[in-house]
This record gives structure tokens, C-alpha cells and sequence, in this order.
């Protein structure tokens, strides 16, 4: 298991397209997260996942955004009707069970929207 | 809700140096995890060091070790013997040890480091 991946790398929308991330989590890691990084910011979280139930959404994730874990694996971020506001680092990262354990990242997906 | 906040935008330090990036957070718990990570241009972002809340020793990572002042909220990270490899955006982190809570991250601003040779 090399870690968590995030495909694809990069994605330039036209605003107004739908677009689609994925994140496949270290194995055994029951803890799934994303993220969002603007320019210069720390990353905002958006969502968990224990196993295949998303716990918590923040606030920042409007009804255009949706994620889903189907069987506690891989996760997508889908985001509806993009904005050129939507325009960051998507990250997505695991974590194994347990209190205060290392949250491991992946190398995030780059949206434009142009 | 928690914040964390670093003051401290940039940061440079020649080779072999001492560097030394502060943190501040608010919360109103009082068990809790703090963190420092390392995101070096175009990578991911991998974990530098922990602290416990409970815990009075400040933790130590080879070259790096943290400042933890419970009463002030106050978190820094040292970095001995700088290396061109440490050049990175530094991330302070704080995550509550709430039980069933999200265990999830609450960022700063991040200071940028440049080491120069």
C-alpha cells in the first residue's frame, strides 16, 4: 500500500460543469476526510466518513458539493454546477480507528474553473 | 469552535540553523492533540511531530521538537540543524479528543519556510 491516492491530479472545468473526484484511502483506514486548501490557507474541512457513514459535513460544503463512500472504500467528491469559487486543492485524507492517530494526506486534486 | 492561528506568514533560515515557527489556538477543552505538518511544493502533506494535551513533556522528533505551553494555547515547533530538505509550508493543527467526535483537523494559516544555503 503505497497511500492514499486522489485522482485525477489536476481538472479544469468550463464553470457551470459538474466534475468528480476520487480518493482511495490507505487499507484499514475506517477514517475518510476531505478537504479544501485555497491559495495560501490552510486546508477546511468538509466531510467524514467513518467506514461508509458521512458523520459530519461542514458548513462550507453547500448542496452543490456531495460526497459518498459506497462500501466504507473509495470515496468521490462530486461538485455540481461549478464556480469559479470552487477553484482550490481538493485533499483527501485516512486515518486508522482509534483517538489522536495520524491522519495520512494524499497529493490532492488541483480544480480550476476557467 | 477551535482556531488556530500562526503569525508568522514567512520564515527563512540558513542552512545548519535554528528556526523556530509559532502557533496559537483557542478552545475551551481540555484534552486535545496538537500537531505540526510538513507540505513541501507540490507534495502531500506528511505529519512532522504530535503533542498530547495531557502530556507535560514537549515531544521530540529527531531534529524537530515542540514548545507546548498549556496555559497559553501557545504550540511551537523547532527546527535544528535546518537542511534544504525542510523547505516547506508548516501547518500547526489541533484536534479534539472528544470521544465520537470527527477527529478532524482544525488548520492555521501556515508559515512558508525557505532555508538558504
Amino acid at each position: 500500500d503505497t497511500g492514499v491516492s486522489q485522482n485525477p491530479r489536476h481538472k479544469i472545468t468550463k464553470r457551470g460543469q459538474n466534475v468528480t473526484f476520487r480518493c482511495d484511502p490507505i487499507s484499514e483506514h475506517n477514517r475518510l476526510y476531505w478537504y479544501r486548501q485555497t491559495l495560501g490557507q490552510g486546508p477546511e474541512f468538509l466531510t467524514y466518513f467513518q467506514n461508509e457513514a458521512q458523520l459530519e459535513k461542514s458548513r462550507l460544503l453547500s448542496d452543490r458539493f456531495s460526497a459518498e463512500r459506497p462500501k466504507g472504500s473509495f470515496s468521490t467528491l462530486e461538485i455540481q454546477r461549478t464556480e469559479q469559487g470552487d477553484s482550490a486543492m481538493y485533499l483527501c485524507a485516512s486515518s486508522p480507528p482509534g483517538l489522536g492517530t495520524e491522519a495520512f494526506f494524499g497529493q490532492g486534486t488541483r480544480l480550476t474553473v476557467v | 469552535a477551535q482556531t488556530v492561528t500562526q503569525s508568522q506568514p514567512e520564515m527563512s533560515v540558513q542552512e545548519a540553523e535554528t528556526v523556530t515557527l509559532s502557533c496559537t489556538y483557542d478552545t475551551s477543552e481540555s484534552d486535545y492533540y496538537l500537531f505540526w505538518y510538513k507540505q513541501p511544493p507540490s507534495r502531500q502533506m506528511i505529519l512532522v511531530i504530535r503533542q498530547e494535551a495531557y502530556k507535560q513533556q514537549n515531544a521530540t522528533e529527531n531534529r524537530f521538537s515542540v514548545n507546548f505551553q498549556k496555559a497559553a494555547k501557545s504550540f511551537s515547533l523547532k527546527i535544528s540543524d535546518s537542511q534544504l530538505g525542510d523547505a516547506a509550508m508548516y501547518f500547526c493543527a489541533y484536534r479534539s479528543h472528544r470521544l465520537g467526535g470527527a477527529q478532524k483537523l482544525v488548520f492555521g494559516q501556515g508559515t512558508r519556510l525557505t532555508i538558504n544555503p
